[in-house]
């Protein structure tokens, strides 16, 4: 059973471009959650999905970030117009339905903007 | 969600006990209380979960005092693998759906010495 999947693991953007981060979770979980985290600081939540819906989304920037978790595929993080201040590194987390405390983790993506 | 205190670091050296201390004042009749642990440039990884006495498992134990206002985690003779972040965290695991994020704080840097 494979664990939580991101690609890409490391992501290089110039300022204004746009990057896509994409999450596969668990086998079996339906519920995803992206996390960002800033160099010697712990994880801050972002978003919070279902299958094709968003539960909560109180962590997410206002502008310029979105997140889908289609049907079909993989969650996407997108973040438009990228800034240098969006370098971090963005982890993805799944749970099954019934343990909604318990999240298994990706292995991140390192989105680095110059 | 509950706020928890940590302290920022520890040192540890091969062979011996370490436990580590979270305080947690405000958790609620329902929350839980969760530990992960965070290697370097990997995503954190679930430890170990308990709500109140003692919980333990092939990797650590877990201490709850009668007024949960704290925890223990409880590494046993640690080694040099050991050395990560650790993060203790509360919440609820029977949301009902309306929230899913995990709180991180800064988390405690466990450093073993050989």
């Amino acid at each position: 059973n494979a664990g939580v999947m991101q690609n890409p693991r490391h992501l290089v953007r110039r300022r204004g471009q746009e990057a896509r981060l994409r999450c596969s979770p668990m086998k079996g979980h339906s519920h995803v959650y992206w996390y960002r985290q800033l160099p010697e600081e712990g994880l801050k939540f972002m978003v919070y999905l279902q299958k094709e819906n968003i539960i909560d989304e109180s962590g997410m920037p206002k502008e310029r970030f979105s997140a889908e978790f289609p049907k079909e595929g993989p969650s996407i993080l997108r973040i438009q117009q990228v800034v240098r201040g969006d370098s971090a590194a963005y982890f993805c987390a799944s749970s099954p339905l019934d343990d909604q405390e318990t999240q298994y983790f990706g292995p991140g993506t390192r989105l680095l903007v110059l | 969600l509950a706020k928890t205190t940590q302290p920022i670091s520890m040192d540890s050296y091969e062979g011996q006990e370490v436990n580590i201390t979270c305080s947690h004042n405000n958790i609620a009749t329902n929350d839980y209380i969760t530990w992960y642990q965070q290697f370097p440039s990997q995503g954190p990884r679930f430890i170990i979960q308990g709500y109140k006495t003692k919980v333990t498992n092939e990797v650590a134990s877990l201490f709850i005092p009668a007024d949960r206002k704290s925890s223990t985690l409880s590494l046993p003779r640690v080694s040099l693998s050991d050395t990560a972040v650790y993060y203790c965290l509360v919440g609820d695991p029977n949301y009902g759906g309306s929230q899913g994020n995990l709180i991180f704080g800064k988390g405690t840097k466990l450093s073993v010495k050989p």
